[in-house]
């Protein structure tokens, strides 16, 4: 089956400091999408990547999809307190109908 | 989103006891996701439905089941609880989509379980 892999699993930063988070398919991927869960919510949806090569960028966060459509990676540049939560990416892959999460990035920023 | 509501928010049984979660929508969406999670596991994917006579099985659907009763309307059924059942669930809808582009899901609030 398809699977996802995401790392790290936490990171602690300094507010300012930036922050990535990478992802991994063992399979291609017909697309990537993110999300985020602050501490006790749910997760919301940040954004899809669909082509190879792909960046995004809203704000701070900058979103990449890998040539090969196997790895993707979400950039924080300069954290605030606000960034604080799990960042999960969901891919599809190539003959898949269902999205598989990885196992998210769980980010403290400290003030 | 307030679109999507699940009850109860909050439960505790006992082992062999069964649970019903349910879950429901107003956003219209033809597609409905029982996902499941645990603290370093990400989010599981347990049983999903493409509209109301489609019901397929997710990655760890043993122990579960579901019902589709309308386009609005999902519900998981754990029918002999144990404890390790005990985790945070969450529903999600999604729109049908362009081909071959999957749309964003929606989640809703979650539900706390606990199985003692």
């Amino acid at each position: 089956g398809q699977q996802v892999m995401q790392i790290p699993q936490y990171q602690h930063v300094q507010e300012g400091e930036d922050f990535t988070t990478y992802c991994n398919s063992s399979t291609t991927l017909s697309n990537i999408q993110w999300y985020k869960q602050r501490p006790g919510g749910h997760p919301v949806f940040l954004i899809q990547l669909v082509k190879s090569g792909e960046v995004k960028k809203q704000k701070r966060l900058t979103f990449q999809f890998g040539e090969a459509k196997k790895n993707s990676s979400l950039h924080i540049t300069a954290t605030q307190t606000t960034d604080v939560g799990t960042y999960f990416c969901a891919g599809r892959g190539s003959g898949y109908s269902t999205l598989t999460f990885g196992k998210g990035t769980m980010l403290l920023v400290s003030p | 989103d307030a679109d999507v509501t699940q009850t109860p928010r909050n439960r505790i049984t006992k082992t062999g006891k069964r649970i019903m979660l349910e879950c429901s929508q107003t956003k219209g969406h033809d597609r409905m996701y029982w996902y499941r999670q645990d603290p370093g596991l990400g989010l599981r994917l347990i049983y999903y439905s493409f509209d109301v006579k489609d019901i397929n099985k997710g990655e760890i659907s043993d122990g579960y089941s579901v019902s589709r009763q309308a386009q609005a309307k999902f519900s998981l059924s754990l029918e002999s609880a144990i404890p390790n059942q005990t985790a945070l669930y969450f529903c999600a809808t999604s729109d049908r989509g362009l081909a071959d582009r999957y749309n964003e899901q929606f989640f809703g609030p979650g539900t706390r379980l606990t199985v003692l």
